[in-house]
C-alpha cells in the first residue's frame, strides 16, 4: 500500500516569497491533515480537511497560510509571504474517518522542511 | 480543549535498560491516547494506541503503554531498550466525541547507546 506523498521534501526561500507543499493521501483515506512542527516541539495542527470541506482551521494563520482540497483527494498548503517563523517542518497526514470513538489513528507523510531566510 | 505533557524532551539510556516515558493529558471527556514514534530521517508512525477497555496496552517492538484515568496519564514503557529504540517519542491524545483534533506533547527524544 502506498503511503502518504509529500513534496518538495525541502525548500529553502527568503522572507516574503511564496512556498506551496503538495501532498497525495492513502487513497480511500477521506481526511487529510496538515501539521507544523517546528524544531523541538511537537506537531501542531494547520488544517484539517475531511474530503474536500475544512472541518477545523482554527489555528491556521489565515493572512498569509491558505490550503486546498478541491476534489478530495490531493491537497496543496502555500505560504505567502513566508516569515521567519515559518521555518519548520510541514507535515501531511490522512486518516480513513475523523469522527467518533475509534478516531486518531493517523497516516503520516516524511515531511516537507521549510527553510525561511 | 485537550493538552498533553511529557515530562522529559531527552532521555539516555544504555542498552538492556528500562524505559518510562511520562505523559499525562488535560481534557474533561472520553479520549483516545496514542504514542507515535519517529525514527531518524523515517515519519511519524503509530506505536500504540488505547481506546477503551484493558488499561495496558501493547504495541509493536516490545513496547507497551498503561491508561491510568484517575492521574490523566498514558506512560510508555519497555523493560529492555535496544539501540534500535533511539528515536524520538510523541505522546497524543484526542476526544471520542465528534470531530477531534489530535492534540500531540513536545516529544522525547530518547538516545540508546550501545
Amino acid at each position: 500500500e502506498a503511503g502518504v506523498a509529500q513534496s518538495p521534501r525541502y525548500k529553502i526561500i527568503e522572507k516574503r516569497q511564496s512556498v506551496a507543499f503538495w501532498c497525495n493521501p492513502i487513497s480511500g483515506h477521506a481526511t487529510l491533515y496538515w501539521y507544523q512542527q517546528i524544531l523541538g516541539q511537537g506537531p501542531k495542527l494547520l488544517i484539517q480537511f475531511q474530503n474536500n470541506g475544512v472541518v477545523d482551521d482554527s489555528q491556521l494563520p489565515k493572512d498569509r497560510f491558505s490550503a486546498e482540497r478541491l476534489k478530495g483527494v490531493d491537497s496543496t498548503l502555500k505560504i505567502q509571504p513566508a516569515k521567519l517563523e515559518d521555518s519548520a517542518v510541514y507535515l501531511c497526514a490522512s486518516s480513513l474517518a475523523m469522527s467518533g470513538a475509534r478516531t486518531g489513528e493517523l497516516f503520516f507523510g516524511e515531511g516537507s522542511r521549510l527553510t525561511v531566510l | 480543549a485537550q493538552s498533553v505533557s511529557q515530562h522529559n524532551h531527552h532521555v539516555i539510556l544504555s542498552e538492556a535498560a528500562s524505559l518510562e516515558l511520562g505523559c499525562n493529558y488535560s481534557y474533561g471527556g472520553t479520549v483516545n491516547l496514542f504514542w507515535y514514534v519517529q525514527y531518524p530521517g523515517q515519519h511519524l508512525q503509530l506505536l500504540l494506541k488505547y481506546f477503551s477497555g484493558d488499561p495496558l496496552v501493547k504495541g509493536i517492538k516490545g513496547f507497551e503503554a498503561e491508561f491510568i484515568k484517575s492521574k490523566f496519564s498514558f506512560n510508555l514503557r519497555k523493560p529492555s531498550v535496544q539501540w534500535s529504540d533511539t528515536a524520538e517519542y510523541f505522546c497524543a491524545v484526542n476526544a471520542q466525541s465528534g470531530y477531534s483534533t489530535l492534540t500531540f506533547g513536545k516529544g522525547t527524544m530518547l538516545l540508546v547507546s550501545p
